[in-house]
């Protein structure tokens, strides 16, 4: 079947402006994951849901950035009062969860952020 | 806490010859590692993973990678790099004490000369 998929490929938006990402995992894959990748830096953790909880969240970077994930599949990153440095591409993945700690992770295209 | 270090951020090499991008880690359990590649404006494909067994991993496109418990390193390797393989690649690191975290290294960019 389909890959994970992102939506929007690209949001442009200003200063102080919410934001919502949005991320399809493979179907029936249980695992979902948000991850950051700045500008030439590698990719840093944000949270990863189990179903529908999110048993680690302590990758988010402040209160402004919050997800959610319902029905154990579309999972959404909002990002409130956006920030320029916020600017980033979003990459989503999603695993089996199977085996939780071994599954390999496959990633979507990633959404590019870009704060004016 | 876990970590990844890949300490080169750029490696070149001539088509046809052998080429290697460098991976060590720290983690408190046992380690799991995975080597993603990133082509320009696409996500993460998956490459290789090592959970336990063979020190020796082959994966996808004719890479491998070999796990060194005493150096703790996870080192991708290629017999004859291709100028296709040009790309950023990602070494990721799980601890066996915490399931769901994934940490990757910064990545190194390969360049396969003609």
């Amino acid at each position: 079947g389909a890959g994970v998929s992102q939506s929007p490929s690209n949001k442009v938006t200003e200063k102080g402006k919410d934001v919502e990402l949005r991320c399809d995992p493979i179907s029936g894959h249980t695992a979902l994951y948000w991850y950051r990748q700045s500008l030439g830096q590698g990719l840093e953790f944000l949270i990863y849901f189990q179903g529908n909880s999110a048993p680690d969240k302590s990758g988010l970077p402040s209160d402004r950035f919050s997800a959610e994930r319902t029905g154990g599949s579309v999972s959404t990153l909002t990002i409130q009062r956006t920030q320029q440095e916020d600017s980033a591409v979003y990459l989503c993945a999603s695993s089996s969860g199977l085996a939780f700690s071994t599954d390999t992770q496959y990633f979507g295209p990633g959404t590019r952020l870009t704060v004016l | 806490a876990q970590s990844v270090a890949q300490p080169e951020d750029q490696v070149n090499v001539a088509e046809g010859n052998p080429l290697t991008v460098k991976c060590t880690y720290s983690v408190s359990g046992n380690p799991y590692l995975f080597w993603y590649v990133q082509y320009p404006n696409r996500g993460l494909q998956f490459l290789l993973k090592y959970i336990t067994g063979d020190n020796l991993v082959k994966g996808s496109y004719g890479f491998e990678a070999e796990f060194n418990k005493s150096q703790t390193s996870f080192h991708l390797k290629k017999p004859s790099a291709l100028v296709s393989d040009s790309a950023l690649y990602f070494c990721a690191v799980r601890d066996s004490t915490n399931a769901g975290k994934s940490t990757f290294g910064d990545g190194t960019t390969l360049t396969v000369k003609p």
